[in-house]
């Protein structure tokens, strides 16, 4: 099944305490990205990969890393967490195409304390 | 990166049909539209896109005004199951400077009566 699987879905964490969340794809994607969505404010890009070894930052980057050393994941890091990252998380994946459809996981939703 | 405006929220009746507006002034050439929704405690997924033409699927109809400065989502017999936010981007082409950048917006909240 074609799918876009993220984890953890669930985490509490505290102040300062270096995270990762994990995005795995099935679909030989080339492309990825990263969003968070808060009340009120929609979804925001965070980071997006065209392919291995690239990536660029997308409307909000501050306070996160990524990587994407494999075609099939593209991890999400936060160094340093702090409460304002706490948030919903969505990982998506596409054909290298504008026609491309995107496939969202399912959501991690971080609590940093 | 090329915007699109909708409207916070929009209501039907089941089984009535559904025009969502998306406004996109902004859009080049080679951008296509996507439309996208949300149900509650999900991830987004995909409906529909296009380019120029209208297009159709099982799920809804793009339709593309022909300057494409706007498009309509048509949903044709609402259900309840169609109660979600509604999102409608614009993708540039692959190579494109704007490829990568993704703009969702908050999407138009679809609130269906039964």
């Amino acid at each position: 099944e074609a799918q876009v699987t993220q984890n953890p879905r669930y985490l509490i964490t505290v102040t300062g305490k270096k995270l990762t969340v994990t995005c795995s794809q099935n679909m030989n994607h080339e492309y990825m990205s990263w969003y968070r969505q808060d009340p009120g404010l929609g979804l925001r890009q965070i980071y997006y990969s065209m392919n291995v070894e690239v990536t660029d930052k997308g409307d909000v980057p501050e306070g996160y890393k990524v990587s994407r050393k494999e075609k099939r994941n593209f991890p999400l890091i936060l160094e340093s967490p702090s409460p304002n990252q706490t948030s919903l998380y969505f990982c998506a994946s596409s054909p290298y195409s504008g026609s491309g459809e995107l496939f969202f996981g399912e959501g991690s939703r971080l609590t940093v304390l | 990166d090329a915007k699109t405006t909708q409207p916070n929220s929009m209501e039907s009746n089941e089984e009535e049909p559904v025009h969502l507006p998306c406004n996109h002034s902004t859009i080049s050439g080679t951008d296509y539209i996507h439309w996208y929704r949300q149900l509650p405690s999900q991830g987004p997924e995909y409906v529909i896109h296009g380019l120029t033409s209208n297009v159709n699927n099982r799920m809804a109809s793009l339709a593309i005004a022909e300057d494409r400065k706007s498009s309509t989502l048509i949903l044709h017999r609402a259900t309840l199951r169609d109660a979600a936010v509604y999102y409608c981007i614009l993708r540039a082409n692959a190579g494109g400077t704007s490829y990568g950048k993704l703009t969702f917006g908050q999407g138009t909240i679809l609130t269906v009566h039964p």
